[in-house]
């Protein structure tokens, strides 16, 4: 069964701090790996889309990395700022024709000034 | 706003009423699909349209009816809801039922409680 986890489940940080969140997945034929930021009371939003050989891709003050022999994803997000606090939702797409998407349950995040 | 727009955003409704959900996208996308957010829980996909064509269905009971009159508007009609159906409904489009290069545009969603 395709799955995706996502670690910690929430996480509060100062204004400034850096922090990494991480995703876990266990889906196949792997076809991408999304993150997606959620404001409160919002849909998601796309930060980053990786397929399989990228290690790495930033957007702005976020960089997402995939290993996929791990089967593993992080997003660091550098210097935080208090608009960051979000819900970061890792997204893993499987290809059969059609694509399926398998969704983590997301990382709650709070930046605290 | 991200081009697909929800409305409304926030809906009560008793369990014995009927409502409808709209979405609209301006992107010119070709996909549109329905999803449920409940509370610590991901996302689960409810409908998928591809060229106005219901391609997926992924066992969402009957009181939940999607209609697809053209790409660019998706209607998700509620009867005899249940208060565990109460959660976000989310409206995503996207260039085609693969995802696409740019994967998928989300609303923002509308906040339903069934009471």
């Amino acid at each position: 069964k395709n799955q995706v986890e996502q670690s910690p489940q929430s996480l509060i940080i100062l204004e400034g701090k850096n922090c990494t969140l991480q995703c876990n997945y266990t889906v196949s034929p792997f076809s991408n790996l999304r993150w997606y930021k959620q404001d409160t009371g919002r849909g998601p939003v796309s930060l980053t889309i990786m397929t399989f050989s990228e290690n790495t891709k930033s957007n702005g003050r976020y960089t997402a990395t995939l290993d996929a022999d791990t089967k593993q994803s992080s997003l660091h997000i550098t210097a935080s700022q208090l608009s960051d606090s979000a819900s970061y939702i890792c997204v893993v797409s499987a290809r059969f024709g059609n694509e399926k998407l398998t969704f983590g349950t997301g990382t709650r995040l709070t930046i605290i000034p | 706003e991200t081009g697909v727009t929800q409305t409304p955003r926030h809906l009560v409704m008793g369990m014995t009423n009927k409502k409808s959900l709209k979405c609209e996208q301006h992107l010119g996308h070709n996909a549109m699909y329905w999803y449920k957010q409940s509370a610590k829980k991901p996302l689960e996909l409810m409908f998928v349209y591809s060229l106005e064509e219901r391609v997926e269905n992924n066992s969402v009971p009957s009181r939940f009816s999607p209609e697809c009159p053209n790409s660019s508007h998706l209607f998700l009609h509620l009867h005899t809801l249940q208060p565990e159906d109460s959660a976000l409904y989310l409206c995503a489009s996207s260039q085609d039922s693969t995802g696409g290069e740019y994967g998928y545009t989300f609303g923002s969603g509308t906040r339903l409680t069934v009471v």
